[in-house]
């Protein structure tokens, strides 16, 4: 079964609106951690925003914004105000910590385009 | 601060060829991790080094191998390189638990 699974593989958005990408993750650990990272055609992984699963607050970095659900395994980025520096590949992540393990696992992405 | 640096950008081998890529760590940084990326997919880890220690690997073969030296600078080598492995590899470095910062990635092409 896939740990994190972004069921959008492309999305179109016109500048200056709202975008959610969504993310949901499978685990069984208490201790985990979600992040989100931007792609751009260059290849290089942008960090954006990071979650703790015991996090009370949902996190926030900029323009950019988490929308944690627990209960449900969701983990959605919002972008607000979005700008045509936006458009990239967009990979949700976990690293789960009930065995110390420290590797992070990827979705498989999110293709973003940000329309003029 | 210079952060994550990759070397080389770009490289094209041969099948049985072996390759050596470099990474070196954002300043403060003592962890690095290795991922592969192949096209339209996203990166799955290798494994990661710690203390010029291998601490954890995730699913592939031996011929993929590292070092992490005392500078914490690191290598990955690939032995008898199969046309599967063209990807793009990914160094990530972190604080020993902390969030992991990319590199820019080393483009491979197995000719």
């Amino acid at each position: 079964a896939q740990k994190i699974t972004q069921t959008q593989p492309g999305m179109f958005v016109q500048e200056k609106e709202a975008v959610t990408l969504d993310c949901t993750y499978d685990t069984s650990d208490q201790s985990y951690g979600l992040f989100w990272y931007k792609q751009p055609s260059s290849g290089e992984m942008i960090f954006l925003i990071y979650q703790g699963s015991y996090d009370e607050q949902n996190a926030t970095e900029g323009r950019y914004s988490l929308n944690f659900q627990k209960a449900r395994k969701s983990a959605n980025l919002v972008i607000s105000a979005s700008q045509l520096g936006d458009s990239a590949m967009y990979f949700c992540a976990m690293r789960e910590r009930g065995n110390r393990d420290d590797k992070i696992i990827f979705g498989k992405g999110t293709r973003l385009h940000i329309l003029p | 601060d210079a952060g994550v640096t990759q070397s080389p950008t770009h490289l094209i081998k041969t099948r049985g060829q072996q390759v050596t890529l470099r990474c070196s760590p954002k300043s403060g940084h003592d962890t690095v991790s290795w991922y592969q990326q192949a096209l339209g997919q996203g990166p799955q880890f290798i494994f990661q080094y710690y203390e010029e220690e291998e601490r954890q690997r995730g699913n592939f073969p031996d011929r993929f191998s590292g070092h992490q030296f005392p500078n914490y600078s690191s290598e990955l080598n690939v032995n008898a390189l199969l046309l599967g492995d063209s990807a793009l590899y990914l160094c990530a470095s972190s604080l020993s638990d902390g969030t992991q910062y990319f590199g820019p990635g080393t483009r491979l092409l197995v000719l």
